[in-house]
């Protein structure tokens, strides 16, 4: 059975930082892109970044480059979202996704964790 | 950057037929997906490759596309069908998802 299990969500101050966490099982990890996206209380789906199986690429929404960097390790399967200078903004539940249905899909597909929330304020 | 537009909401009977759209340039050239989403819950893709159903979602949701606009439709919708359903589309290295439309089913 597959399973994504987010973690490192919290409160934290505006200009702070945070890590994701991603433990994926179920599947060979190292064989899908994964992606991060969030949603802010009561607002729509916001994809984040996604990156390759092999982390070569990696590609961002605007809001967030320079700010959030997304890597994995394929030895544990997992995945992570690394956040600096965090804004008020940033708030929302962040899911991680696996791409598919296929192995050379790159947009998230049928699995998804079930959320981790981020709170940024003073 | 590029943008989805779809209708903020959709009311229909049960047994009716309801249709989402989602309108975009993007859409003229690139595949589109549907997530559905219920209160609390994790996305769930229901369509890919603009009418492709995963395994496991029922034979009434159905995906057409025409241009720069694509379509879902629920046919005999069910009071479980009740939920936000939100388009997605790729281009380039860039993804977006057009900002929901919440389907009333009553």
């Amino acid at each position: 059975e597959v399973q994504l299990v987010e973690s490192g969500g919290g409160l934290v101050q505006p200009g702070g930082s945070l890590r994701l966490s991603c433990a994926a099982s179920g599947f060979t990890f190292s064989s899908y892109w994964m992606s991060w996206v969030r949603q802010a209380p009561g607002k729509g789906l916001e994809w984040v970044a996604n990156i390759k199986q092999d982390g070569s690429e990696e590609y961002y929404v605007d809001s967030v480059k320079g700010r959030f960097t997304i890597s994995r390790d394929n030895g544990k399967n997992s995945l992570f979202l690394h956040m600096n200078s965090l804004r008020v903004e940033d708030t929302a539940v962040y899911y991680c996704a696996r791409a598919g249905p296929s192995a050379g899909d790159k947009s998230p597909g049928t699995y998804w964790g079930q959320g981790t929330l981020v709170t940024v304020s003073s | 950057s590029y943008e989805l537009t779809q209708p903020s909401s959709v009311s229909v009977s049960p047994g009716q037929t309801a249709r989402i759209t989602c309108s975009g340039d993007v859409l003229a050239k690139k595949y589109a997906r549907w997530f559905q989403q219920k209160p609390g819950q994790a996305p769930v893709l229901v369509i890919y490759k603009d009418n492709e159903r995963p395994s496991g979602i029922p034979e009434r949701f159905s995906g057409s596309s025409s241009g720069t606009t694509v379509t879902l439709s629920i046919s005999g919708a069910q009071v479980e069908d009740e939920a936000d359903y939100y388009c997605y589309s790729a281009a380039d290295n860039n993804r977006v998802f057009g900002g929901g439309t919440k389907l009333t089913v009553l």
